[in-house]
């Protein structure tokens, strides 16, 4: 039974470059949700999607940030141009939206910009 | 200035004894709460949870306390062992919402 899936596990990457973090939420999950772990700030929530619709996406830090889900088992998360500040780990997590339903995450991104 | 992270609460107990990690959640909406375990290099992992109506869930080797009263949430594992030892977050949310907000988390750490 396969789990909530984010690609790559790591990314190393110069300030300024564009970076592109994916996920493959669990197969009939209709919730989505990007995180950001840091040490200064524990895990933020960042956006999250119902049906593939954005539902809140104020804690995006800001317009450099922005997120997508084109389809049901796919979401983007890019940041353009990424800065040192953004290094974190980047968490996806799915769930099955009934009414409160835990959360299922992923095993994260950690991105480092030098 | 000096950057200054989150002061993480951390919590050493023996092998085999019980351990209490505690949480104090501040929205009184909160209708719904988690208690997560995070390892080394992985993300979060689900280990209980327990809705508003409830003041005590059990599972195993785990239960959950709610105290609404005092937004109180505590875990309580038993008879704690090595593989115990992680991060643990206590996460809350609204009523009929799916969006959760997270705690600081208490580092656990079980001595043989």
């Amino acid at each position: 039974d396969a789990g909530v899936i984010q690609s790559p596990r790591h990314e190393v990457t110069e300030m300024g470059q564009e970076v592109t973090l994916r996920c493959k939420p669990i197969s009939g999950h209709n919730s989505l949700f990007w995180y950001r772990q840091t040490m200064m700030r524990g895990l933020e929530l960042l956006i999250y999607f119902n049906n593939n619709v954005p539902i809140d996406d104020s804690g995006m830090p800001e317009d450099r940030f922005s997120a997508k889900m084109p389809n049901a088992s796919f979401s983007t998360l890019k940041i353009q141009p990424s800065e040192p500040r953004d290094s974190a780990v980047y968490f996806c997590a799915s769930s099955f939206f009934q009414g409160n339903s835990p959360l299922h995450f992923g095993n994260g991104t950690r991105l480092t910009v030098t | 200035g000096e950057s200054v992270g989150l002061h993480l609460p951390t919590l050493s107990v023996q092998e085999g004894d019980n351990s209490i990690i505690n949480c104090a959640y501040s929205n009184s909406a909160s209708d719904y709460f988690i208690w997560y375990k995070q390892e080394s290099g992985k993300g979060p992992q689900f280990i209980i949870d327990i809705r508003s109506n409830m003041d005590k869930r059990q599972g195993q080797r785990v239960t959950v306390l709610l105290n609404k009263t005092v937004k109180h949430l505590s875990l309580q594992i038993a008879a704690t062992q090595p593989g115990d030892s992680a991060v643990y977050f206590c996460a809350e949310s609204p009523r009929n919402g799916n969006q959760f907000y997270f705690g600081t988390g208490t580092s656990l750490t079980v001595i043989p």
